[in-house]
């Protein structure tokens, strides 16, 4: 099965930035969608197709891909994304993906 | 506007089963890619299966021949029945939908999410 591999904890200040990737461990790698999930809430998709931004998500938060590692970028951290992150992908015979999150701590 | 809403969570013994409702509005079930996907307390998202707009289903391998999604097309409505339930299948269970790009069909990602329903396997 396909794996995605992510840094369990990250922490930043206020107005750093916080770089989150996620690592595939098999190719070819098909595109990845990020998620935010804040405490008793359900997911929010951030990043879609490896790069691209749904309307209503603050520009601060982009995506990049390099090989088969992506990253997720939030630049100048707020407060109010301090959250779970999660990467996620597919295979080609259907099966979805999700890493195993990213806990941020805007310090 | 679009919702779903999932029930049927509940407490219930090992060797037990359970079905859950993700009742939807505001899109068509039987046209859409429609997910069931997990969270264990205090731990990470774990997908378990899609049903896709053509009837076509995939589980993981953790529920496999345990766990049969399916739709009530008249209803509007996804379901997930899950036999065999074993303690690990402690979780929320929420259901989503994976929007698809009109022009390539290509996935937009879960662009829509339940509340989730907590079932309790004890």
């Amino acid at each position: 099965s396909y794996e995605l591999t992510q840094p369990p904890s990250l922490s930043v200040s206020p107005g750093q930035t916080a770089r989150i990737t996620c690592s595939a461990d098999a190719l070819p790698k098909l595109y990845t969608y990020w998620y935010q999930q804040k405490p008793d809430q359900a997911p929010v998709l951030i990043i879609y197709k490896d790069t691209e931004r749904p309307s209503g998500i603050p520009e601060r938060f982009s995506g990049s891909t390099s090989g088969t590692t992506v990253t997720l970028t939030i630049s100048g951290v707020q407060a109010e994304d301090e959250a779970d992150y999660y990467c996620q992908s597919s295979d080609s015979s259907g099966a979805y993906f999700f890493g195993g999150g990213t806990k941020l701590t805007v310090l | 506007e679009v919702q779903l809403v999932e029930t049927g969570g509940a407490l219930i013994q090992p060797g037990g089963s359970l079905r859950l409702s993700c009742a939807a509005s505001g899109f068509t079930v039987s046209s859409s890619y429609m997910s069931w996907v997990r969270q264990a307390p205090g731990r990470g998202l774990e997908w378990i299966s899609v049903l896709y707009a053509g009837g076509y289903t995939y589980y993981a391998d953790s529920v496999k021949g345990r766990f049969t999604i399916s739709r009530d097309d008249s209803k509007n409505t996804l379901f997930l029945q899950m036999n065999n339930l074993k303690t690990e299948d402690t979780a929320l269970y929420f259901c989503a939908r994976d929007v698809l790009d009109a022009t390539d069909a290509t996935s937009l990602g879960f662009q829509h999410w339940g509340q989730g329903t907590l079932v309790t396997v004890s």
